[in-house]
């Protein structure tokens, strides 16, 4: 599985674009980027993933830059109850398991 | 509600005690996995089961066993506890795809919160 970095904070006020930055500079070619969040000690719950594209769905937007070194999750209007520890997981297509780092914790702010 | 139900939610026990946790994985999932989380250790991953087969094998201790029974529900069976042993233990369901693999979503149980004195 590829290593990614997240930073290991965040802030976000309520309403506002919430953008979540993820390095994956060792991503290969066959390895997805997932984005997982975990509200505090419930099971961590799927948001979203993707490969090369873009990909949006009800709960965010998943930027993939061209060279899939990086990308950032868009929560687009955050609020309170997005308040998470956020993970950015690259795994191949023939994984079986999914490895969870240390995560970004996102604080969304009133 | 993620449709994985995980008992019991609290457990309390001594160390050197055994202790069962069970998982029922959503309607139509054959895949089960473990996951311990810690404080000081984040998410782990333990063990993959699907349909009944162990398919991979993570940081599992030797004391720490797993099955998945022909109605898919899956057990984790924890023996021999130490104080280190306390942790939220997850598990979580998902479809396979043709091969084998994540098709890219785990569906994770709300958790067992073991404590161990």
């Amino acid at each position: 599985d590829a290593k990614t970095t997240q930073p290991p904070s965040m802030d976000c006020a309520e309403g506002r674009a919430a953008n979540l930055p993820c390095n994956h500079s060792t991503i290969s070619g066959n390895e997805y980027v997932y984005w997982y969040r975990q509200i505090h000690s419930q099971g961590p719950q799927y948001i979203i993933h993707g490969l090369k594209n873009n990909e949006t769905n009800e709960m965010a937007s998943l930027i993939i830059t061209e060279d899939r070194k990086s990308s950032t999750l868009i929560l687009p209007h955050a609020t309170l109850r997005d308040t998470a520890v956020y993970y950015c997981i690259g795994a191949s297509g023939s994984a079986r398991q999914l490895t969870f780092g240390s995560g970004t914790q996102l604080t969304v702010l009133p | 509600d993620s449709g994985v139900t995980q008992t019991p939610k609290h457990l309390i026990t001594a160390t050197g005690q055994r202790v069962t946790l069970r998982c029922s994985p959503r309607s139509g999932d054959l895949s089960v996995y473990w996951y311990q989380q810690s404080l000081d250790q984040g998410l782990q991953f333990l063990i993959q089961y699907y349909n009944g087969e162990e398919r991979a094998k993570g940081n599992i201790l030797e004391r720490f066993s797993a099955q998945q029974f022909p109605d898919l529900h899956s057990e984790l069976n924890l023996s021999s506890l130490e104080l280190g042993d306390s942790a939220l233990y997850f598990c979580a369901s998902s479809v396979e795809g043709s091969g084998g693999h994540l098709t890219g979503e785990l569906f994770f149980g709300e958790g067992s919160r073991l404590t161990v004195l």
